[in-house]
């Protein structure tokens, strides 16, 4: 039973426009979200991450929204940039482990 | 170097062989994971340490995979008598002490069973 949901496995958005990858998640007790970004051949980087006490946190081109009642969190991404063609993972970490969603393959158009 | 290492990257093995991961966190990093991805699939927990000590090993799939950590510092995930749906990439990852921090990936040994 998947606890954290990536409902979409791609997306593509043009160059300068606005990228929004969306996470659902089944436990209400999580209390701290990750995003992480996967190159091919590369593990994944940490991108940037919320806590539940927030609603959102911003850093650079990449800001994180966080719905707790509707566990519903969204990665916005702004200008979109080529070198953002990836798969972004979607994480929550409840204790001792990062649980990751599948994963949305994200393709910047030129 | 200054992040996680993990060795070799690519290994080929023959169903009923047995084979061993290795990962060297970043220096000082008390929290260890090891996760697997299957292909086109999200990391899946495997196994956690802190320190020496292995805290949660639920994720491990069966018996024939074991991981240790004998001296806090450099882990190995070992497994036996691998068989095809072992084929993955395996992640090892690294923190610091502390709650609400993110992990540091290595980039993964990529196990293909023939």
């Amino acid at each position: 039973d998947q606890q954290v949901k990536q409902n979409s496995p791609s997306l593509s958005v043009q160059e300068g426009r606005i990228s929004i990858l969306n996470c659902d998640y089944t436990n209400s007790m999580f209390d701290y979200f990750l995003w992480y970004k996967k190159y091919p051949a590369e593990g994944p980087t940490f991108l940037i991450s919320i806590s539940s006490i927030k609603d959102k946190n911003e850093d650079g081109r990449f800001t994180v929204f966080l719905n707790k009642s509707a566990k519903h969190l969204s990665l916005h991404i702004v200008p979109s940039q080529p070198g953002d063609s990836a798969v972004y993972f979607c994480a929550a970490s409840p204790d001792d482990k990062i649980i990751f969603g599948k994963g949305t393959r994200l393709h910047i158009l030129p | 170097g200054a992040g996680v290492s993990q060795s070799p990257r690519y290994k080929v093995a023959k169903r009923g062989q047995d084979v061993a991961l290795r990962c060297d966190p970043i220096s000082g990093h008390v929290s260890l994971f090891w996760y697997q991805q299957a292909l086109g699939q999200g990391p899946e927990f495997l196994t956690y340490f802190q320190n020496e000590a292995q805290l949660d090993k639920s994720g491990l799939p069966s018996d024939r995979f074991f991981a240790e950590r004998p001296e806090g510092s450099v882990s190995t995930l070992k497994i036996q008598r691998t068989q095809q749906e072992d084929s993955a990439v395996y992640l090892c990852a690294s923190t610091r002490q502390g709650e609400y921090t993110e992990a540091f990936f290595g980039q993964g040994t990529r196990l293909t069973v023939v």
